[in-house]
């Protein structure tokens, strides 16, 4: 079946300007992550959401990153007023979550580049 | 708070050869799980190999083991007879309570033909 897709692949934007990030998670799957890969660093969390349940935001870097996820599938994450440092790849990942040990399986990522 | 440490930025390993991959990691928790994932250049994210810490036994996939040892915080990534497509950004993550998960820096392996 399909597996996790994002779009756009790559976004280039100004400093300043809002950018919106999509994900498509795998259909049936209740959990969904979104997270940030600098160059040279490894994946930071950014945010959880499992079914209706309130998402775990803990590691939304400020104010200016919000993400929703509608109908319990497509997530949107959302970044206003975009800086330099927001420069990175955004990966999405979901999990079925009928086990523990469940794998996340990951997008291809949004590449951003705020100039 | 959960940290994992990839010590290994860059490895290189011969085609046919073995190599092993550092991670250590630090927690409380006492039930968790953790895991190895590859990142080739097309940047998707790949799950290679996991680990229940409650089990004393190594993960074992195909080519892929680990070396878990629990007292020392430590989950090694042994990678045998090593081939091209092998070559990608290797990650070290770590699942306890909470579903969060958290990831190394990442280890750059080349196999080298």
């Amino acid at each position: 079946g399909a597996g996790v897709s994002q779009s756009p692949s790559n976004k280039v934007t100004e400093k300043g300007k809002d950018v919106e990030l999509r994900c498509d998670p795998i259909s049936g799957h209740t959990a969904l992550y979104w997270y940030r890969q600098s160059l040279g660093q490894g994946l930071e969390f950014l945010i959880y959401f499992q079914g209706n349940s309130a998402p775990d935001k803990s590691g939304l870097p400020s104010d200016r990153f919000s993400a929703e996820r509608t109908g319990g599938s497509v997530s949107t994450l959302t970044i206003q007023r975009t800086q330099q440092e927001d420069s990175a790849v955004y990966l999405c990942a979901s999990r079925r979550l009928a086990g523990i040990l469940d794998t996340q399986y990951f997008g291809p990522g949004t590449r951003l580049t705020v100039l | 708070a959960q940290t994992v440490t990839q010590s290994q930025p860059e490895m290189s390993v011969q085609e046919a050869e073995t190599v092993t991959l550092s991670c250590t990691y630090d927690t409380s928790e006492n039930n968790y799980y953790l895991f190895w994932y590859k990142q080739p250049p097309s940047r998707q994210m790949i799950l290679v190999i996991r680990q229940e810490a409650y089990k004393q036994q190594n993960a074992t996939e195909n080519r892929f083991s680990v070396n878990f040892q629990k007292a020392a915080k430590s989950f090694s990534l042994k990678i045998s007879d090593s081939q091209l497509g092998d070559t990608a950004m290797y990650f070290c993550a770590f699942m306890a309570t909470g579903n969060q998960f958290y990831f190394g820096t990442g280890t750059s392996l080349t196999v080298i033909p």
